[in-house]
């Protein structure tokens, strides 16, 4: 069973639309990231969320929007989307943040290229 | 700010050993993690140090030292699976990862 897992695994799209990436976890973890990795591999967080609480928000345009429906799942919505959102998009897990062991499961990333 | 620091790339040969090095400047600190990735595929969890020292796993050992603000990555009998990015992480006093760039190990025959 996939522990962490992302839809779709590719994007392609045009400037100026709007999609969305989905993530599951199954393993009953608190809390739920976004990341951005770009051509230079470099891995920055975007959101977390805690038990359905936005607890981290990096200075991330409001173009893209996180929806946690419940604990299992962090989706990832982007509006008017620009060449430069063009990444990796990791989705990843841990068990909580009060735990000072928080290894993070990640999911198998979401391509998105804008053209 | 807060900052962690490791090399962009590293060559070594089937066989040896190699050792990985990172520095961090975070605000506080409640451990450092590293993380394996292979290209194209997600960051998958290695090791996770928290008290000074040395944590051996198999072929792969992680060491820090918090005075230094100082941790390393040492890989044994290298395989030619071995060559992926190295991705070094600080867990600050929030509890919050800051990540490094990352260090592409790349293993010759």
């Amino acid at each position: 069973d996939t522990a962490v897992s992302q839809t779709p695994k590719y994007l392609v799209t045009q400037m100026g639309n709007d999609k969305s990436i989905k993530c599951e976890q199954n393993l009953g973890h608190d809390t739920m990231y976004w990341y951005k990795q770009d051509s230079k591999k470099f891995l920055k967080i975007m959101f977390s969320y805690n038990n359905k609480e936005l607890i981290i928000n990096e200075t991330v345009p409001n173009r893209f929007s996180p929806k946690s429906p419940d604990k299992a799942h962090l989706n990832l919505h982007i509006n008017s989307l620009e060449l430069g959102d063009s990444a990796v998009y990791f989705c990843a897990s841990s068990q909580g943040l009060q735990d000072s062991y928080n290894e993070q499961f990640f999911g198998p990333g979401t391509r998105l290229t804008v053209l | 700010g807060q900052n962690i620091d490791q090399p962009t790339e590293m060559t070594a040969t089937e066989g040896a050993i190699v050792q990985i090095n990172c520095t961090y400047q975070t605000s506080g600190f409640n451990g450092l993690f590293w993380y394996q990735q292979h290209a194209g595929e997600a960051p998958t969890f290695l090791s996770y140090n928290v008290l000074d020292g040395l944590e051996e796993k198999g072929r792969f050992s992680s060491f820090l030292s918090r005075s230094k603000g100082y941790s390393y990555l040492l890989l044994k009998e290298l395989q030619m699976k071995d060559s992926a990015s190295y991705l070094c992480a600080a867990l600050d006093s929030n509890y919050q990862l800051i990540w490094g760039a990352g260090t592409k190990l790349i293993i010759k025959p």
